[in-house]
Protein backbone atom coordinates (compact mmCIF):
# COMPACT_ATOMS: atom_id res chain seq x y z
CA UNK A 1 0.00 0.00 0.00
CA UNK A 2 1.16 3.52 -0.44
CA UNK A 3 1.25 5.62 2.36
CA UNK A 4 0.79 9.09 1.36
CA UNK A 5 2.01 12.14 4.06
CA UNK A 6 1.20 15.54 3.93
CA UNK A 7 2.88 18.26 5.27
CA UNK A 8 2.17 20.44 7.10
CA UNK A 9 -0.68 19.22 9.05
CA UNK A 10 -1.92 22.93 9.81
CA UNK A 11 -1.02 26.00 7.42
CA UNK A 12 -1.93 29.70 8.93
CA UNK A 13 -1.77 32.11 6.06
CA UNK A 14 -3.20 35.37 5.10
CA UNK A 15 -5.69 36.07 2.38
CA UNK A 16 -3.04 36.85 -0.78
CA UNK A 17 -0.48 34.96 0.47
CA UNK A 18 1.13 31.55 -1.11
CA UNK A 19 0.36 28.65 0.15
CA UNK A 20 2.32 25.62 -0.58
CA UNK A 21 1.34 22.00 0.63
CA UNK A 22 3.42 18.67 0.50
CA UNK A 23 2.27 15.10 -0.10
CA UNK A 24 5.60 12.55 0.07
CA UNK A 25 4.72 8.61 -0.86
CA UNK A 26 5.98 6.14 0.45
CA UNK A 27 6.74 4.56 -2.90
CA UNK A 28 6.49 5.85 -6.41
CA UNK A 29 3.45 6.59 -7.58
CA UNK A 30 4.66 8.06 -10.73
CA UNK A 31 2.62 11.13 -11.68
CA UNK A 32 -0.68 9.36 -10.94
CA UNK A 33 -1.02 11.73 -7.85
CA UNK A 34 -4.77 14.12 -7.55
CA UNK A 35 -5.53 16.79 -4.75
CA UNK A 36 -8.80 17.39 -3.84
CA UNK A 37 -10.25 20.72 -1.78
CA UNK A 38 -13.22 20.21 1.29
CA UNK A 39 -14.95 22.47 3.30
CA UNK A 40 -16.57 21.55 6.06
CA UNK A 41 -20.33 19.77 5.15
CA UNK A 42 -19.06 19.75 1.73
CA UNK A 43 -17.95 16.72 -0.18
CA UNK A 44 -14.35 17.02 -2.18
CA UNK A 45 -13.68 18.62 -4.87
CA UNK A 46 -10.91 17.37 -7.65
CA UNK A 47 -8.87 20.31 -8.55
CA UNK A 48 -5.58 18.52 -9.98
CA UNK A 49 -4.96 14.78 -11.15
CA UNK A 50 -2.19 13.28 -13.08
CA UNK A 51 -0.25 15.93 -10.48
CA UNK A 52 0.01 18.61 -12.39
CA UNK A 53 -3.56 18.85 -14.49
CA UNK A 54 -6.14 21.16 -13.63
CA UNK A 55 -9.22 20.00 -13.40
CA UNK A 56 -12.31 21.55 -15.10
CA UNK A 57 -13.19 25.20 -13.73
CA UNK A 58 -10.58 25.52 -11.26
CA UNK A 59 -9.16 29.02 -11.22
CA UNK A 60 -5.19 29.10 -12.45
CA UNK A 61 -4.34 29.70 -9.04
CA UNK A 62 -4.04 26.31 -8.36
CA UNK A 63 -1.23 24.92 -9.65
CA UNK A 64 0.25 20.78 -8.60
CA UNK A 65 4.15 19.52 -9.39
CA UNK A 66 6.32 16.99 -8.83
CA UNK A 67 6.10 13.01 -9.85
CA UNK A 68 7.97 9.71 -7.48
CA UNK A 69 7.09 10.51 -4.34
CA UNK A 70 7.71 13.81 -3.92
CA UNK A 71 4.30 16.60 -4.69
CA UNK A 72 3.39 19.73 -4.35
CA UNK A 73 0.13 21.33 -4.09
CA UNK A 74 0.60 25.21 -4.40
CA UNK A 75 -2.04 28.55 -4.38
CA UNK A 76 -0.41 31.42 -5.75
CA UNK A 77 -2.57 33.86 -3.65
CA UNK A 78 -4.85 32.96 -1.36
CA UNK A 79 -9.23 33.82 -2.09
CA UNK A 80 -10.74 33.76 1.41
CA UNK A 81 -12.54 30.58 -0.43
CA UNK A 82 -9.94 28.43 -0.57
CA UNK A 83 -9.18 28.21 3.52
CA UNK A 84 -10.53 24.60 3.30
CA UNK A 85 -8.64 21.36 4.09
CA UNK A 86 -6.78 19.67 0.99
CA UNK A 87 -6.47 15.79 0.58
CA UNK A 88 -4.07 14.33 -1.74
CA UNK A 89 -4.85 11.00 -3.72
CA UNK A 90 -2.67 8.50 -5.64
CA UNK A 91 -4.13 5.89 -8.38
CA UNK A 92 -0.69 3.81 -9.00
CA UNK A 93 -1.28 1.19 -6.93
CA UNK A 94 -4.51 -0.30 -5.32
CA UNK A 95 -5.61 0.07 -2.95
CA UNK A 96 -6.07 3.16 -4.05
CA UNK A 97 -5.13 6.03 -1.07
CA UNK A 98 -5.36 9.28 0.33
CA UNK A 99 -3.30 11.78 2.81
CA UNK A 100 -4.54 12.53 5.97
CA UNK A 101 -4.88 15.98 4.89
CA UNK A 102 -3.67 19.75 5.17
CA UNK A 103 -6.20 22.30 6.59
CA UNK A 104 -5.40 25.73 5.41
CA UNK A 105 -6.70 28.43 7.90
CA UNK A 106 -7.06 32.05 8.13
CA UNK A 107 -4.03 33.47 10.18
CA UNK B 1 -26.18 17.82 -15.04
CA UNK B 2 -24.28 15.01 -13.81
CA UNK B 3 -25.40 14.31 -10.06
CA UNK B 4 -24.94 11.85 -7.58
CA UNK B 5 -27.52 10.93 -4.91
CA UNK B 6 -26.88 8.62 -2.17
CA UNK B 7 -29.33 6.70 0.02
CA UNK B 8 -29.82 3.99 2.43
CA UNK B 9 -27.32 4.68 5.53
CA UNK B 10 -29.09 4.78 8.78
CA UNK B 11 -27.85 3.68 12.57
CA UNK B 12 -27.40 -0.44 12.48
CA UNK B 13 -26.28 -2.36 15.62
CA UNK B 14 -22.51 -4.05 15.28
CA UNK B 15 -23.00 -6.77 12.92
CA UNK B 16 -26.04 -5.30 10.92
CA UNK B 17 -26.00 -4.98 7.42
CA UNK B 18 -26.88 -2.17 5.50
CA UNK B 19 -27.22 -1.58 0.87
CA UNK B 20 -26.12 2.05 -0.02
CA UNK B 21 -27.37 2.96 -3.16
CA UNK B 22 -26.06 5.43 -5.23
CA UNK B 23 -28.41 6.75 -8.03
CA UNK B 24 -26.65 8.23 -11.12
CA UNK B 25 -27.88 10.68 -13.75
CA UNK B 26 -26.45 12.78 -16.60
CA UNK B 27 -24.11 10.14 -17.34
CA UNK B 28 -23.77 6.28 -18.06
CA UNK B 29 -22.58 4.73 -14.95
CA UNK B 30 -21.00 2.03 -17.96
CA UNK B 31 -18.81 4.66 -19.04
CA UNK B 32 -16.75 5.89 -16.32
CA UNK B 33 -14.97 3.88 -13.07
CA UNK B 34 -16.94 4.65 -9.45
CA UNK B 35 -16.07 4.27 -6.00
CA UNK B 36 -16.79 4.41 -2.57
CA UNK B 37 -15.54 6.72 -0.20
CA UNK B 38 -15.80 7.35 3.38
CA UNK B 39 -14.99 10.06 5.72
CA UNK B 40 -15.27 9.23 9.78
CA UNK B 41 -16.74 11.96 11.90
CA UNK B 42 -14.77 14.84 12.36
CA UNK B 43 -11.72 12.74 10.09
CA UNK B 44 -10.06 12.44 6.83
CA UNK B 45 -10.82 10.68 3.83
CA UNK B 46 -10.87 6.93 3.35
CA UNK B 47 -10.96 5.19 -0.07
CA UNK B 48 -13.61 1.64 0.48
CA UNK B 49 -13.99 0.34 -3.29
CA UNK B 50 -14.38 0.89 -6.86
CA UNK B 51 -15.77 -0.86 -9.65
CA UNK B 52 -14.69 -0.78 -13.25
CA UNK B 53 -16.50 0.93 -16.25
CA UNK B 54 -17.20 -2.17 -17.38
CA UNK B 55 -17.96 -3.78 -14.15
CA UNK B 56 -15.46 -6.81 -14.66
CA UNK B 57 -13.02 -5.42 -12.07
CA UNK B 58 -13.58 -4.79 -8.53
CA UNK B 59 -11.55 -3.70 -5.44
CA UNK B 60 -11.60 -3.10 -1.72
CA UNK B 61 -9.65 -1.39 0.66
CA UNK B 62 -7.96 -4.04 3.05
CA UNK B 63 -10.00 -2.63 6.22
CA UNK B 64 -13.48 -3.41 4.42
CA UNK B 65 -12.38 -7.00 2.16
CA UNK B 66 -14.61 -9.75 2.65
CA UNK B 67 -17.78 -7.52 4.38
CA UNK B 68 -18.14 -5.29 1.66
CA UNK B 69 -19.79 -6.12 -1.92
CA UNK B 70 -19.91 -3.30 -4.49
CA UNK B 71 -21.88 -3.65 -7.53
CA UNK B 72 -24.59 -1.95 -10.05
CA UNK B 73 -27.27 -1.95 -11.70
CA UNK B 74 -26.73 -0.28 -15.36
CA UNK B 75 -30.64 -0.23 -16.27
CA UNK B 76 -31.41 1.70 -13.22
CA UNK B 77 -27.97 3.47 -13.61
CA UNK B 78 -27.36 2.69 -9.67
CA UNK B 79 -24.01 1.89 -7.88
CA UNK B 80 -24.45 -0.43 -4.30
CA UNK B 81 -22.08 -0.59 -1.75
CA UNK B 82 -23.69 -3.89 -0.01
CA UNK B 83 -21.71 -3.13 3.76
CA UNK B 84 -21.97 -6.19 5.65
CA UNK B 85 -20.75 -7.90 9.81
CA UNK B 86 -20.69 -3.99 10.23
CA UNK B 87 -18.15 -2.91 13.30
CA UNK B 88 -17.71 0.58 15.64
CA UNK B 89 -15.28 1.41 13.32
CA UNK B 90 -17.20 1.74 9.79
CA UNK B 91 -19.38 4.61 10.87
CA UNK B 92 -18.93 7.06 8.83
CA UNK B 93 -20.20 9.65 5.99
CA UNK B 94 -20.21 7.12 2.62
CA UNK B 95 -19.46 8.99 -0.98
CA UNK B 96 -20.40 7.62 -4.48
CA UNK B 97 -18.33 9.49 -6.55
CA UNK B 98 -17.52 9.40 -10.04
CA UNK B 99 -14.08 8.49 -11.71
CA UNK B 100 -12.76 11.07 -14.04
CA UNK B 101 -13.27 8.83 -17.29
CA UNK B 102 -13.11 4.68 -17.65
CA UNK B 103 -9.60 4.53 -16.51
CA UNK B 104 -8.99 7.11 -14.32
CA UNK B 105 -9.65 6.24 -10.92
CA UNK B 106 -9.78 10.16 -9.91
CA UNK B 107 -13.19 11.74 -8.55
CA UNK B 108 -14.55 15.12 -10.42
CA UNK B 109 -18.20 14.41 -9.21
CA UNK B 110 -19.47 13.04 -5.61
CA UNK B 111 -22.81 12.56 -3.74
CA UNK B 112 -23.70 14.48 -0.93
CA UNK B 113 -23.04 11.43 1.17
CA UNK B 114 -25.19 8.89 3.53
CA UNK B 115 -24.28 8.72 7.18
CA UNK B 116 -23.69 5.35 8.58
CA UNK B 117 -24.26 4.72 12.86
CA UNK B 118 -22.99 1.53 13.75
CA UNK B 119 -24.18 1.49 17.64
CA UNK B 120 -25.38 -0.48 19.95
Amino acid sequence: EIVLTQSPVTLSLSPGERATLSCRASQSASSYLAWYQQKPGQAPRLLIYDASNRATGIPARFSGSGSGTDFTLTISSLEPEDFAVYYCQQRSNWPLTFGQGTKVEIK
Amino acid sequence: EVQLVESGGGLVQPGGSLRLSCAASGFTLSSYAMSWVRQAPGKGLEWVSAISSSGGGTYYADSVKGRFTISRDTSKNTLYLQVNSLRAEDTAVYYCAKGLSRTLYYFDYWGQGTLVTVSS
